[in-house]
């Protein structure tokens, strides 16, 4: 089965740009989509597709892929935004599962 | 409004079952892809189960032959049958509405608030 791979924690100053990574093998045939979840919430999508934001997420937070690897990007991080981040795709083996990246803590300085 | 609630949790004994529950408003369950991705406490988000529009289930290895994915759509309602319940799945446990389009991607939008499976003596 596949798997995502994410950094366990990054680190950004108030107000500059930071880029999470998620790479794996099933990003080549799927996009990822992520999530934001703060601590004692639910998770919150917040890309998807190709670079898709749902209704409501600021427009700070964009997506792109390359290859094995799906970005996310936070252009002008705020406080609010320091939070947990997961990348996911399905799984491209054929096994009809879905995988999730082990996350990424993002810290807002 | 499009939501999800979900309900069932608890703590049971390693070896028990407990069913959740996992009611939808706003859109209609048979007609949508439904998972269920757990959270163990402090871990990251984990896949558990998926039931397609046409019915078709899958699941992880780590629950298959334990766990039981359904729906009453009558009800409204998607549910998650947990037998053989081992420490280990132990989680704060999502239902949520998978959209998937071309077969070339899929996203989790929306998800419910979660509910808390302890399993202890």
């Amino acid at each position: 089965s596949s798997e995502l791979t994410q950094d366990p924690a990054v680190s950004v100053a108030l107000g500059q740009t930071v880029r999470i990574t998620c790479q794996g093998d099933s990003l080549r045939s799927y996009y990822a989509s992520w999530y934001q979840q703060k601590p004692g919430q639910a998770p919150v999508l917040v890309i998807y597709g190709k670079n898709n934001r749902p209704s409501g997420i600021p427009d700070r937070f964009s997506g792109s892929s390359s290859g094995n690897t799906a970005s996310l990007t936070i252009t002008g991080a705020q406080a609010e935004d320091e939070a947990d981040y997961y990348c996911n795709s399905r799984d491209s083996s054929g096994n009809h599962h879905v995988v999730f990246g082990g996350g990424t803590k993002l810290t807002v300085l | 409004e499009v939501q999800l609630v979900e309900s069932g949790g608890g703590l049971v004994q390693p070896g028990g079952s407990l069913r959740l529950s996992c009611a939808a408003s706003g859109f209609t369950v048979s007609s949508n892809y439904m998972s269920w991705v757990r959270q163990a406490p402090g871990k990251g988000l984990e896949w558990v189960s998926v039931i397609y529009s046409g019915g078709s289930t899958y699941y992880a290895d780590s629950v298959k032959g334990r766990f039981t994915i359904s729906r009453d759509n009558s009800k409204n309602t998607l549910y998650l049958q947990m037998n053989s319940l081992r420490a280990e799945d132990t989680a704060v446990y999502y239902c949520a509405r998978e959209e998937v389009v071309a077969a070339k991607m899929g996203w989790f939008d929306p998800w419910g608030q979660g509910t808390l499976v302890t399993v202890s003596s």
